[in-house]
């Protein structure tokens, strides 16, 4: 089946610094991946959709400034958490899109659990 | 705006018995619906979904659900829970992009399997 990275795991940061999370689709190209938030115990919310080669796609009350999403090549998407506070820390899963016979199916990796001091 | 609603936030289970996982969606046309399931440490695996034809579907680890328009449910079932089956299971209903299919997730069940 397909698989998607996420890299680093878990980070721990102090506040006011930037960290950078990765995110791969190991055995397949994807045109569009996509970026979520997980708040313990809730749902995850999608953060921004990312179209390589092009500017992501922000929801509605997501910073971009604070949420930069870069999508240089059909592999790989890095999400970079700019001047991190503690209420910035979350679990941030992004997802990458395959298209099968009758429709897109999005494959998620497994999360970076984000710590913020 | 679509929305889901997954009523349990745990449910318990012994080892051996049926399982129902209760969902109940939102959505203003024909909604397509999914089941994902999370396990610690491993991202959300597809366990199966609705788009229309058959409203019981079948997805992998022997689970089923039923699409009940009437009840704007969509529950998940199976009919003997293993303790490897011990995770939390989200309930989607998908928005459609062109191709894409942008799911809302519902907050999640977590299954607690005892042996």
């Amino acid at each position: 089946g397909a698989v998607v990275s996420q890299h680093p795991s878990r980070v721990i940061c102090k506040s006011g610094t930037s960290v950078k999370i990765e995110c791969r689709s190991l055995d397949f190209q994807a045109t569009t991946m996509f970026w979520y938030r997980q708040f313990p115990k809730q749902s995850l919310m999608l953060m921004a959709t990312s179209n390589e080669g092009s500017k992501a796609t922000y929801e509605q009350g997501v910073e971009k400034d604070k949420f930069l999403i870069n999508h240089a090549s059909l592999t790989l998407s890095t999400l970079t958490v700019t001047s991190a506070h503690p209420e910035d820390s979350s679990f941030y899963i992004c997802s990458a899109e395959m298209a099968l016979s009758s429709y897109n199916e999005q494959f998620f990796g497994p999360g970076t659990r984000l710590t913020v001091l | 705006a679509q929305s889901v609603t997954q009523p349990d936030i745990h449910i318990t289970v012994s080892e051996g018995a049926s399982l129902e996982l209760r969902c109940n969606y939102s959505y203003g046309a024909t909604p397509y619906l999914f089941w994902y399931v999370q396990s610690p440490g491993q991202g959300l695996q597809l366990l199966l979904k609705y788009f229309s034809g058959d409203t019981l579907v079948q997805g992998i680890k022997g689970f089923e659900a039923e699409f009940k328009r009437s009840q704007s449910s969509f529950n998940l079932r199976k009919p003997s829970v293993h303790w490897s089956d011990a995770a939390e299971y989200f309930c989607a209903v998908g928005a459609r992009t062109g191709g894409s299919y942008i799911p809302t997730f519902g907050r999640g069940t977590s299954l607690i399997v005892h042996p």
